[in-house]
Parts: C-alpha cells; structure tokens; sequence
C-alpha cells in the first residue's frame, strides 16, 4: 500500500530535550516536505526537499532541521525544542508536479 | 509576500445544495493550484489540482473547481452537498521554487 508514516505519532516533552520525529515513503517520491498545522494559520511549510541531499527552506524553518539522504526518508530534528512549536506535524511526498501525500500527522506537545 | 487565502472560515449548507469554498491566491509565475480535504484526527487527502489546460477542473468525490487567471481565484464547488462533506478544507498552491503555501483553511458543515 502506498503511503507516508510518521513516527511517533503522539509526542509530550519538555523544553530544550531535542527530538527526532521520522518521516519515511514507500512511493519512490522526490519530493518531501514538512508542515505544522496551527488552528486559524492553516499549514505552514517548515522545509521541503526537491531529492536526496538537497534541502529547502519553508515559510517558518527557524528552530527545525531536516535531512535527506536517503530518498524514502525525511526525518525532523528540533535541537531544543520550545512551547511555541506545540503543533500538529505533518511529512508529505510527492512526485514533482503531482499532488502530495501526507502521513498521519504527529501531535507534539513541548511543556 | 506569497499568500492564499480563504475569506471563509465556515461555509455551512443543506444537503443537495450547492456549495462553493473560495479561494484567492497571491504568488507569483504560474502556480500549480490544489484542494485538499482533512477528517477529524486524519491527515490531508487529495481532491483535485490544477495545473494547466480547461479552467474547470473535475475531481474525487464530485468535486470540481473553477481556475480564473484575472482574478486569481480558485474555488472549490459541488452541484449537490452530503452531509459526508463535511470537513475542513484547504486550498493550496505551489510556486514556481517548489514551496508551498496553503489557506486558513474552510470548515464546511453539511446540514441534513
């Protein structure tokens, strides 16, 4: 079945403990992304990546890093994470002109 | 700045009447245009895209949308709602560097 997973899918930490959410599709896609979704801002592009080792930057990347070095993977990485990126996390792939597919979503919290 | 927005933060309707979920976009080149629709506790799904080509764009579920160059509009309709439309709806566009940007996004509640 062709989809997109996250892990984990629910998350609480506390401020400044770094953390890894994964991302990771099995359609061969080149193009991956990250969104947070925030009630009344819709979702908002964190990174994306056009194909392995190569990176963007969204509309709001501060306080977020991302790596690709493998196709199918896109994980993540908030160094120190603070209360204002409590969020609603989605990955999403796609092929370069065609819709994207989104995972499930991972619902962060940081106290 | 590039935007999209959706003056509508609700939209509510009866059954078996038409709806219409707007969209206005402000980004330059020509951009891809997207609808997606999002359940309770689910992620995004896909409902249809343009990109080119007839301005009227039919997709899943009985949807289409009306692609309008002059006013940069992209509206979302149906001929005839069900109350299993209703869900939070977001118009999307991608730029000509790859970024995306979505709307607000438009809660459209189906009455029976």
């Amino acid at each position: 079945e062709a989809q997109v997973t996250q892990n984990p899918r629910y998350l609480i930490t506390v401020t400044g403990k770094k953390l890894t959410v994964t991302c990771s599709q099995n359609m061969n896609h080149e193009y991956m992304s990250w969104y947070r979704q925030d009630p009344g801002l819709g979702l908002r592009q964190i990174y994306y990546s056009m194909n392995v080792e190569v990176t963007d930057k969204g509309d709001v990347p501060e306080g977020y890093k991302v790596s690709r070095k493998e196709k199918r993977n896109f994980p993540l990485i908030l160094e120190s994470p603070s209360p204002n990126q409590t969020s609603l996390y989605f990955c999403a792939s796609s092929s370069y002109s065609e819709e994207q597919y989104f995972g499930p979503g991972t619902r962060l919290t940081v106290t | 700045a590039q935007s999209v927005a959706q003056p509508e933060d609700q939209v509510n309707v009866a059954e078996g009447n038409p709806l219409t979920v707007k969209c206005t976009y402000s980004v330059s080149g020509n951009p891809y245009l997207f609808w997606y629709v999002q359940y309770p506790n689910r992620g995004l799904q896909f409902l249809l895209k343009y990109i080119t080509g007839d301005n009227l764009v039919k997709g899943s579920y009985g949807f289409e949308a009306e692609f309008n160059k002059s006013q940069t509009s992209f509206h979302l309709k149906k001929p005839s709602a069900l109350v299993s439309d209703s869900a939070l709806y977001f118009c999307a566009v991608r730029d000509i560097f790859n970024k995306f940007y979505f709307g607000s996004g438009t809660k459209l509640n189906v009455k029976p």
